[in-house]
């Protein structure tokens, strides 16, 4: 049973582009967690999405980023215009059931760096 | 504003010392209780999870938690050189699906 999954790995973009982040939860698992890790600081929560549902988005941006989990295919987390502080480590992590927080499970991430 | 708060280290410890890592969270209605590993570049791993007050025993790692005084503590024993990374507090509260994280702690363990 494979783990959460998320690609890509490494995403280099230049200044304005659109980065574009998957997230594929572990099988079974209908409710998917965002985190942001700045460079020296904690992990952030960022949406808490299930199936075509933004449950929590109060961690997120308030202009160019945002976050889909269609009933087919992975939740893509979306940053349009990117800046230089964008660049971070963004994670996900997946759950079976509702407000689940039993120590999920993260993603192995995708390391964003804006240049 | 709920914060968790970690010494930043780096804590060093000897080769099978027993290495202690402290936690202090603000929000009194939190409820669970998480440490995680994280080695440089790699995503961060649960390694224990904690309820309610007292120890939680799992090999060589012990969690304790004392919510009056609210604080959470990891102690690992017989430290290894494999076990040097950053060690993360996580906690959550009402909400559960949503953690609260310090900034972690940079354990290294000499050989």
């Amino acid at each position: 049973n494979a783990g959460v999954m998320q690609n890509p790995r490494h995403l280099v973009r230049r200044r304005g582009q659109e980065a574009r982040l998957r997230c594929s939860p572990m099988k079974g698992h209908s409710h998917v967690y965002w985190y942001r890790q700045l460079p020296e600081e904690g992990l952030k929560f960022m949406v808490y999405l299930q199936k075509e549902n933004i449950i929590d988005e109060s961690g997120m941006p308030k202009e160019r980023f945002s976050a889909e989990f269609p009933k087919e295919g992975p939740s893509i987390l979306r940053i349009q215009q990117v800046v230089r502080g964008d660049s971070a480590a963004y994670f996900c992590a997946s759950s079976p059931r509702d407000r689940d927080s039993y120590g999920y499970t993260f993603g192995s991430g995708t390391r964003l760096t804006v240049v | 504003q709920k914060e968790v708060e970690q010494n930043s280290g780096p804590l060093s410890v000897p080769e099978g010392a027993i290495a202690s890592l402290n936690c202090t969270y603000s929000d009194r209605g939190s409820q669970s209780f998480f440490w995680y590993r994280q080695y440089s570049g790699k995503s961060p791993e649960l390694i224990m999870s904690i309820y309610s007050n007292g120890d939680k025993e799992d090999g060589r790692f012990t969690a304790q938690l004392n919510k009056a005084s609210q604080y959470v503590s990891l102690l690992i024993r017989d430290s290894q050189p494999s076990d040097s990374a950053t060690y993360l507090c996580a906690v959550s509260g009402g909400s559960n699906y949503k953690l609260t994280f310090g900034k972690g702690t940079l354990l290294t363990v000499n050989p």
